[in-house]
Parts: structure tokens; C-alpha cells; sequence
């Protein structure tokens, strides 16, 4: 499985927008980058994915590198509710679809 | 988005006796889930993948005959611990996903076993 590069901590302030990296150097052409996150004592809580182009949606923001080799997930305004481990997640798609967990970042959020 | 239903949320069992976890996808079918385990501090481990109607594809190291899983339906997926002992508590999580191209996959809120 390919694998992914994630900073063990990074810590934010509430109302900041917060920038969790993701180095995935080995990633093919095939692979879609997902992002999960899980608070304390729950199962993880999908984020967001994409390919190749940025991503948006309600909870975040995916930025890809051109050369798919790292991407960045953007919190636009930390809660105290975002406090969680993100994953980074390479995910090969159809039958062989897999999702490998690292051992992520944890964000905290100081109010 | 969709919605993923484990149960129980906990369980406390004899050592030696088997414990059954249910895992159902409530507004969508699952062609696929996995059973995850998390030891404290520790990331999610995948266990194993299950397709409806068809066998449990175990990850290296995880014993089938131990781990039994069962995925008859596209709503329902149980994990039973077989003869459990107090190494086998941990934190169980599933996990569905619908469709084969690739999606996004959503996850139970887990069961916490605990053996004694």
C-alpha cells in the first residue's frame, strides 16, 4: 500500500484556519486521497477526497499538489469540535478499494 | 451523509465465551465492509474485508477461525469473537461503503469489548 506522511501533532487556535499536510511521494495514478477524522472514543468520520483537482465541501477544503505527491486539508475556521486524529488516506479504487489507516495527526484546538 | 449502526456500544464478557457485533448500513446498501480493531493509542488496524454473499478476505495475522464474519445481507455485517480472552479487548470498528468506484467509506461508532 502506498504510504503517507503525516506530522504526529500540530495544535490551532479557535476561528484560525488550520493547514494539516500530507506527503504521499509513492502515490500512483490511480490512487485517491481521502481524509478521515476521528474524536476520542468514536469511529473516524469521513472528510473529504479527490484525484487530482481541489476539493471542496461543507466541512473542508483538499488541495493537491500538481504532482499528486502531497495535499493539504484546510479547516477554514477551527472549532473546538475539530479536536480529533486526521488521516491521510491513499485509497486504491474499485475491487481493490482499501483503506489503511496511519497513524495520522492530532489537531488540537486551544479556545 | 450516510449512516452506519454498530451494536452493542459495549460489551463485558467471560473469558472464554463468544460475543457478536452488528454492523448495519441504515439508508444505503454496503457492497463492501471491513472490521477494524484499535487498541488505546493506537490507529485503527484493518481486519478484515467482507463483500455480501461472499467470504471475509482476513488481513495477514488475523485469525479467521477466531474473527468470524458474516455479511449476508447489504445491510448487515456481524463480527463474532470466538472464545475471547482478555488479549482479544480492543476497540471494534466497521466500516461500509457503497458502490465499487471509488467512495468514500463511513464508520460505526464502534464497540468497546472487554474481556475479563
Amino acid at each position: 500500500d502506498a504510504k503517507t506522511t503525516q506530522p504526529n501533532s500540530m495544535e490551532s487556535n479557535e476561528e484560525e484556519p488550520v493547514h494539516l499536510p500530507c506527503n504521499h511521494s509513492t502515490i500512483s495514478g490511480t490512487d485517491y486521497i481521502h481524509w478521515y477524522r476521528q474524536l476520542p472514543s468514536q469511529g473516524p468520520e469521513y472528510v473529504i477526497h479527490g484525484l487530482t483537482s481541489n476539493v471542496n465541501n461543507r466541512m473542508a477544503s483538499l488541495a493537491i499538489a500538481e504532482d499528486r505527491k502531497s495535499s493539504t486539508l484546510i479547516l477554514h475556521r477551527a472549532t473546538l469540535r475539530d479536536a480529533a486524529v486526521y488521516y491521510c488516506i491513499l485509497v486504491v479504487g474499485g475491487s481493490n478499494y482499501k483503506l489503511t489507516f496511519g497513524k495520522g495527526t492530532l489537531l488540537t484546538v486551544n479556545p | 451523509g450516510a449512516v452506519v449502526s454498530q451494536h452493542p456500544s459495549w460489551v463485558i464478557c467471560k473469558s472464554g465465551t463468544s460475543v457478536k457485533i452488528e454492523c448495519r448500513s441504515l439508508d444505503f446498501q454496503a457492497t463492501t465492509m471491513f472490521w477494524y480493531r484499535q487498541f488505546p493509542k493506537q490507529s485503527l488496524m484493518l481486519m478484515a474485508t467482507s463483500n455480501e454473499g461472499s467470504k471475509a478476505t482476513y488481513e495477514q495475522g488475523v485469525e479467521k477461525d477466531k474473527f468470524l464474519i458474516n455479511h449476508a445481507s447489504l445491510t448487515l455485517s456481524t463480527l463474532t469473537v470466538t472464545s475471547a480472552h482478555p488479549e482479544d479487548s480492543s476497540f471494534y470498528i466497521c466500516s461500509a461503503r457503497e458502490g465499487t468506484v471509488n467512495t468514500e467509506a463511513f464508520f460505526g461508532q464502534g464497540t468497546r469489548l472487554t474481556v475479563v
